[in-house]
Formats: C-alpha cells, sequence, structure tokens
C-alpha cells in the first residue's frame, strides 16, 4: 500500500540547516509527484515545494534560496534541506503525494521539528 | 499567489448540517475543472483527503461529506454531522503554484 514516512530531527539549533527524508513505498518517484507541506504549531498548512515524477523542482518563493528539495529514486527517498532556520522555522514537516494537478493524496504522519536559540 | 478565505471557526449541533465555506481571489476553474480540494485535519493528525475537483468524494469517505462550487466560491458540506467530525477542515488550490491552503474553519459540534 502507499506509505509515506518522514525522518529527520527533532531539534535544530537557530541558523542551521534542517535536513528531513521522505521514504516512500507503493508507487514510484517517477510517476508520482512529492510535495513538503509544513504546519507550525497550532496554525495552517503552508506549501513549501515540490519534486515532480520528472525530476524537476519548484519551491516557494516565502522560502526565497533556503530551502532545495532533491531525491533518489533507487531509494524512492525525496529530500528537503533548509538552511538559516529561524524559530518561526518550527514546525511539523509533512510530505505528501501528488499527480498532474490533483489533491494530495497520500500523507506521511509528519516530523515535528523545533528550531532552538 | 492565490488567496482562499475560510472563516475560523463554526459550531453545529449533533445531526444537523455543516457549510464550511472557501472563496479564493482568483478563478481555479481550468478546461471544466475547478482545482480546488478539501482535507480534515484532527489534533495531532496528518490532513485526510475529503474532496478533490470541487466535488468528487475521495477513496472511503461517506456520503455525508459532499463538494460544491466554481470559480471562486467553494461549499464543503457534511450533513449529518456526526461527533467524530470535530476537525479543521482545510480548502487547497491546485490551480496555480505556489499551491496554497485556506487557513482553516474548526468545526465544533455541539
Amino acid at each position: 500500500q502507499v506509505q509515506l514516512k518522514e525522518t529527520g530531527p527533532d531539534l535544530v539549533q537557530l541558523t542551521q540547516t534542517l535536513s528531513i527524508t521522505c521514504t516512500v513505498s507503493g508507487f514510484s518517484l517517477t510517476t508520482y509527484n512529492v510535495h513538503w507541506v509544513r504546519q507550525p504549531p497550532g496554525k495552517g498548512l503552508e506549501w513549501m515545494g515540490a519534486m515532480w515524477n520528472g525530476g524537476g523542482t519548484d519551491y516557494n518563493s516565502a522560502f526565497k534560496s533556503r530551502l532545495s528539495i532533491s531525491r533518489d529514486t533507487s531509494k524512492s527517498q525525496v529530500f528537503l534541506k533548509m538552511n538559516s532556520l529561524q524559530t518561526e522555522d518550527t514546525a511539523k514537516y509533512f510530505c505528501a503525494r501528488q499527480t498532474g494537478s490533483a489533491p494530495f493524496d497520500y500523507w506521511g504522519q509528519g516530523v515535528m521539528v523545533t528550531v532552538s536559540s | 499567489d492565490i488567496v482562499l478565505t475560510q472563516s475560523p471557526a463554526l459550531a453545529v449541533s449533533l445531526g444537523q448540517r455543516a457549510t464550511i465555506s472557501c472563496k479564493t481571489n482568483q478563478n481555479v476553474d481550468y478546461y471544466g475543472n475547478s482545482y480546488m480540494h478539501w482535507y480534515q485535519q484532527k489534533p495531532g493528525q496528518q490532513p485526510k483527503l475529503l474532496i478533490y475537483l470541487a466535488s468528487n468524494l475521495a477513496s472511503g469517505i461517506p456520503a455525508r461529506f459532499s463538494g460544491r462550487g466554481s470559480g471562486t466560491d467553494f461549499t464543503l458540506t457534511i450533513d449529518p454531522v456526526e461527533a467524530d467530525d470535530t476537525a479543521t477542515y482545510y480548502c487547497q488550490q491546485s490551480r496555480n503554484l505556489p499551491f496554497t491552503f485556506g487557513s482553516g474553519t474548526k468545526l465544533e459540534i455541539k
């Protein structure tokens, strides 16, 4: 069955770099897109960016040049890297599957990341 | 960016109808489809897809949930509401990048 699972640190120091891995199963990264969405505690959902099935990427301009998304299709993994972390980056980070202009049909459980000073 | 506006909260009595609205500042229709989707999120959980392309019920979702709308005005209806429907409901557009979400409507069941 389709599964996505995020793994990453619970705590990251201020100004450091966040790295999260999304490991997928039950589908191919060359057929489906994988997106990153985050949610600060008690707040709404924010789209961060996408790894398209063809290997291209798109990013929310809100993250300027801080964000990078990559993948390893042989390991069925998609990676998020974001640098210069601030306290406002404290959030739960989700990866989600999507195709075409369709919705996010499967989501990982998310990983809660706290940025600490 | 396409901005999606939702009311922050709604309280509905058990067994009654809940109607949650989502208004966009740009048309999200394209070639006959409305690129608007709805999700339910309970505390501590990931969002769950309820409705896609404005009015299509996602797999496994009970028929108590329905969606309608086009252009810039969309609604999610739950009829009748059950206690387990207590959650926050988000709309999301996939018409244009960046994909955007509404701020969420928290549904309370009285």
